[in-house]
């Protein structure tokens, strides 16, 4: 089936760090990729995506490059602050539709 | 802020109950999605409606039902509650059946006694 796996969290960072949070996919045909955000106490908020392999999605300072040949697609931003901490999404569309499988989750927390 | 309005924010009720949770699109978006959020099952497909009608169903029990009214409001019906039911139940939008991006409420938080 059909399924987006994460790197557990948290993940703890020092403000200007780097960050790669890892994300893995099984799929069935070509799936279209997206990384979600949540801040605490709202609803999740598109952060980027990618349709086709070898698409690089990015929005601010975060990048993705979906990889058909690893099936990955991790998110990593090069200089993280404080107002990054939030949990981040991995998912997956195999239907071009908004029907969404997503991975668990992984809580980022960055300090100053 | 997304656009899409949820209510109530938060809903405690006792086994058995029945509860009804409403969700306002954005406008202009035709597509509504409902997903459940819990600790164990992560965030889950429920169903989809576009345009009042069902497109697409997941992993919806059969306890729960939906509907999507002619000014595009939706609501999602959750009878029979159970423990287990408690999660975080989130709305989203989209303009168009086929993937456009996705617009989040903030979500209703549901806790069954």
């Amino acid at each position: 089936g059909n399924s987006v796996t994460q790197m557990e969290g948290p993940v703890t960072l020092s403000e200007e760090a780097f960050l790669t949070i890892n994300c893995t996919y099984t799929a069935t045909g070509y799936p279209s990729l997206f990384w979600y955000v949540q801040y605490p106490g709202e609803g999740l908020q598109l952060l980027l995506k990618a349709t086709k392999a070898d698409d690089k999605g990015s929005n601010k300072g975060f990048e993705a490059t979906y990889r058909k040949e690893t099936t990955s697609f991790h998110l990593e931003k090069g200089s993280v602050q404080v107002s990054d901490s939030a949990v981040y999404f991995c998912a997956l569309s195999v239907s071009n539709t908004g029907k969404l499988i997503f991975g668990q989750g992984t809580t980022l927390q960055v300090k100053p | 802020d997304s656009g899409v309005t949820q209510t109530p924010k938060h809903l405690i009720t006792a086994t058995g109950q029945r509860v009804t949770l409403r969700c306002s699109p954005r406008s202009g978006d035709l597509s509504v999605y409902w997903y459940q959020q819990s600790l164990d099952q992560g965030l889950q497909f429920l169903i989809q409606y576009y345009n009042g009608e069902e497109r697409a169903k997941g992993n919806i029990l059969e306890r729960f039902s939906a509907q999507q009214f002619p000014d595009l409001h939706s609501e999602l019906n959750l009878s029979s509650l159970e423990l287990g039911d408690s999660a975080l139940y989130f709305c989203a939008s989209s303009v168009a059946l086929e993937l456009s991006p996705l617009h989040f409420g903030n979500g209703t938080r549901l806790t069954v006694t």
